[in-house]
């Protein structure tokens, strides 16, 4: 199994521009978790999807950013337009729902984008 | 959303020496998991512990849902086991929150 992957794993892009985070999830998982790392402010939940649907996007800091599942394969998470307050190290994590709870397995974490917004 | 704190925040070992690290939270849980952050900022599962006692290797953990904590040990450290350990729980509605981590340094 290829595990959680996410791409890029770094971005480097200016003020102002759109960028797009990837993630694809384990295989067979059909929850999806999004977070946000920063030195300030730890490990944030940024929004979780169970079935493709969004469960919880309480976590998105600001308009500017969105999050999409059109299909259980693949998730986006876009900031559109990005400033250098989102420089951060974005996860993306998946885990198997059976009880329709959106987790209650093991979870596993990808390797992260580790944004910079100059 | 539930609270939830970990202690020690941060931790300095000599190689060899034992610890506990605590995770407690402010409500009932259903789903609760260790982390261990390594330096090259990797989350890599160490246990799925929403109940009970669980082994492996050197560490174990242990979740005692209805008085609101998990402890994780770390016996005989070595200096690989330096990072970050994070505790994440869910409650309700099943959601992964994490707490602040403790940050753990193994000298040699």
């Amino acid at each position: 199994d290829a595990g959680v992957i996410q791409s890029p794993r770094h971005e480097v892009t200016e003020m102002g521009q759109e960028v797009t985070l990837r993630c694809k999830p384990i295989s067979g998982h059909n929850s999806l978790f999004w977070y946000r790392q920063t030195m300030m402010r730890g490990l944030e939940l940024l929004i979780y999807f169970n079935n493709n649907v969004p469960i919880d996007d309480s976590g998105m800091p600001e308009d500017r950013f969105s999050a999409k599942m059109p299909n259980a394969s693949f998730s986006t998470l876009k900031i559109q337009p990005s400033e250098p307050r989102d420089s951060a190290v974005y996860f993306c994590a998946s885990s198997l729902d059976s009880l329709g709870q959106a987790w209650d397995t093991e979870a596993f974490f990808g390797q992260g984008t580790r944004l910079t917004v100059v | 959303g539930i609270q939830v704190e970990q202690s020690p925040p941060d931790l300095i070992l000599q190689e060899g020496a034992n610890s506990t690290l605590r995770c407690n939270f402010s409500d009932s849980v259903n789903n609760l998991q260790w982390f261990h952050q390594n330096p090259w900022g990797q989350l890599i599962n160490l246990f799925y512990i929403p109940s009970g006692t669980k082994q492996n290797g050197r560490l174990s953990a242990t979740t005692v849902a209805t008085e609101r904590y998990s402890l994780l040990y770390i016996s005989s450290s070595q200096t690989t086991d330096s990072g970050v350990y994070f505790c994440a729980v869910g409650g309700n509605n099943n959601d992964m929150r994490f707490g602040a981590g403790t940050r753990l340094t193994v000298k040699p």
